[in-house]
């Protein structure tokens, strides 16, 4: 059974400063996605990654994927007030080759960033 | 662009109601998932569907059950509606595995229904 364990799970940052938020997960994927959650909406994509070394940016945020460590990490870099929220890895499994299966979502990071 | 749509938004039950939530896919999507997310939780995996057929089941209780149409949206019946299925139901689509090619790989999700049952 896949497992997606994110650390921290809850994480108060001033602004300004900078932050990493671990994903690790326990079988082979061939996909990961960054989410994020504000309260009581819905799930806004961040990034996908889908092989090994990938990088991507966006903003103060970069997400990186190690597939040999089965390990992805979201960076933040000067943290601001609106990057407060929830923020979910999810691992993707193939389901046989005809979809694209289902996400396992990591418990979630609750960021906070005060001035 | 269009996004995944879902009705009702919110739901208010009572114990051993039933429910039917909505879920109408971005155009051209053919696979459909529902998730239930808990307070505080995680989104859990239900079940998926594609081109109509079921194609995953995760953790989905036996009184609910699900069905994609020919004009792909789906719905997710519940029955006997207890206390604890209050939660955030989300739907997400995406296209199928021929997609790959072109590098769409995201499941969009939707805004959510929130079921209260009471």
């Amino acid at each position: 059974e896949l497992k997606v364990e994110q650390n921290p799970l809850f994480l108060s940052m001033q602004e300004g400063k900078n932050y990493t938020i671990y994903c690790n997960y326990s079988t082979t994927s061939d996909r990961l996605y960054w989410y994020r959650q504000d309260p009581g909406k819905s799930l806004e994509s961040l990034f996908v990654l889908l092989s090994n070394g990938a990088v991507k940016q966006e903003g103060r945020l970069m997400a990186s994927l190690d597939t040999k460590a089965r390990l992805s990490t979201l960076h933040i870099t000067a943290a601001v007030h609106d990057l407060s929220a929830t923020y979910f890895c999810a691992v993707h499994l193939d389901a046989g080759g005809t979809s694209y299966g289902k996400l396992t979502f990591g418990q979630g990071t609750i960021l906070t960033v005060h001035p | 662009a269009a996004g995944v749509i879902q009705s009702p938004r919110h739901l208010i039950k009572e114990k051993r109601e039933t429910a039917t939530l909505k879920c109408y896919p971005i155009p051209r999507h053919d696979t459909v998932y529902w998730y239930q997310q808990g307070p505080g939780q995680d989104p859990q995996f239900l079940i998926s569907f594609y081109e109509k057929m079921q194609s995953d089941k995760g953790s989905i209780p036996d009184r609910f059950s699900a069905q994609q149409f020919s004009d792909y949206h789906s719905e997710l019946n519940m029955s006997s509606l207890e206390l604890g299925d209050s939660a955030l139901y989300f739907c997400a689509s995406s296209l199928a595995a021929p997609a790959q090619l072109a590098g769409d790989y995201e499941q969009y999700f939707g805004p959510g229904t929130r079921l209260t049952v009471t």
